[in-house]
């Protein structure tokens, strides 16, 4: 199976910092590969789909990067509403999620 | 607005069964695939199973494949999860999720809300 290691697992920034998460896969995924957000007690939320396709409604402070097996998301200006977990998902073989990382507030 | 409600969990003995249901609404259900994911108390997400949106198509996590049972009733606007010979690392929020129409299959763009499921004695 294909594994997705992310890092880091835990994040403290402030608002308006500049954000990267990066997710690294035990092997080549060439761009299938998604963002999520999730927000406690709620359903997670596309940001990125494709490796770096924006889904609809999504903020353009988001942003995703990457193929082969390193992806990036950055957040470019972290916002209030922004403090979450994301996640990433390959979808090249037998779907999984990387593990996750929790952004807080410093 | 579409809408992914699930129904269906609750607390189940071990090698007991259970069957959650979602409706969909606000889409064409019969047009678009569907997964179920899960989410184990405080844990991360996993992908449980996929259903193509005629059923032709299915695919199952290794963790769950011969004891669950994904179909959906296009009639309906209904998906479900048929789960037998459940365990303890079954306990998790189940979501109903809809998949991407333009993004690689398993890519999920609306959730449900999820149903809990316990498995306990």
């Amino acid at each position: 199976d294909i594994q997705l290691t992310q890092s880091p697992s835990f994040l403290s920034a402030s608002v308006g910092d500049r954000v990267t998460i990066t997710c690294r896969a035990s092997q080549g995924i060439s761009s299938y590969l998604a963002w999520y957000q999730q927000k406690p007690g709620k359903a997670p939320k596309l940001l990125i789909y494709a490796a770096s396709t924006l889904q609809s409604g999504v903020p353009s402070r988001f942003s995703g990067s990457g193929s082969g097996t390193e992806f990036t998301l950055t957040i470019s200006s972290l916002q209030p509403e922004d403090f979450a977990t994301y996640y990433c998902q390959q979808l090249n073989r037998r779907w999984t999620f990387g593990q996750g990382t929790k952004v807080e507030i410093k | 607005e579409v809408q992914l409600v699930e129904s269906g969990g609750g607390l189940v003995q071990p090698g007991g069964s259970l069957r959650l249901s979602c409706a969909a609404s606000g889409f064409t259900f019969s047009s678009y695939s569907m997964n179920w994911v899960r989410q184990a108390p405080g844990k991360g997400l996993e992908w449980v199973s996929y259903i193509s949106s005629s059923s032709s198509t299915i695919y199952y996590a290794d963790s769950v494949k011969g004891r669950f049972t994904i179909s959906r009733d296009n009639a309906k606007n209904s998906l479900y999860l048929q789960m037998n010979s459940l365990r303890a690392e079954d306990t998790a929020v189940y979501y109903c999720a809809r998949d991407h129409r333009i993004a690689a299959a398993g890519t999920v763009d609306y959730w449900g809300q999820g149903t809990l499921v316990t498995v306990s004695s």
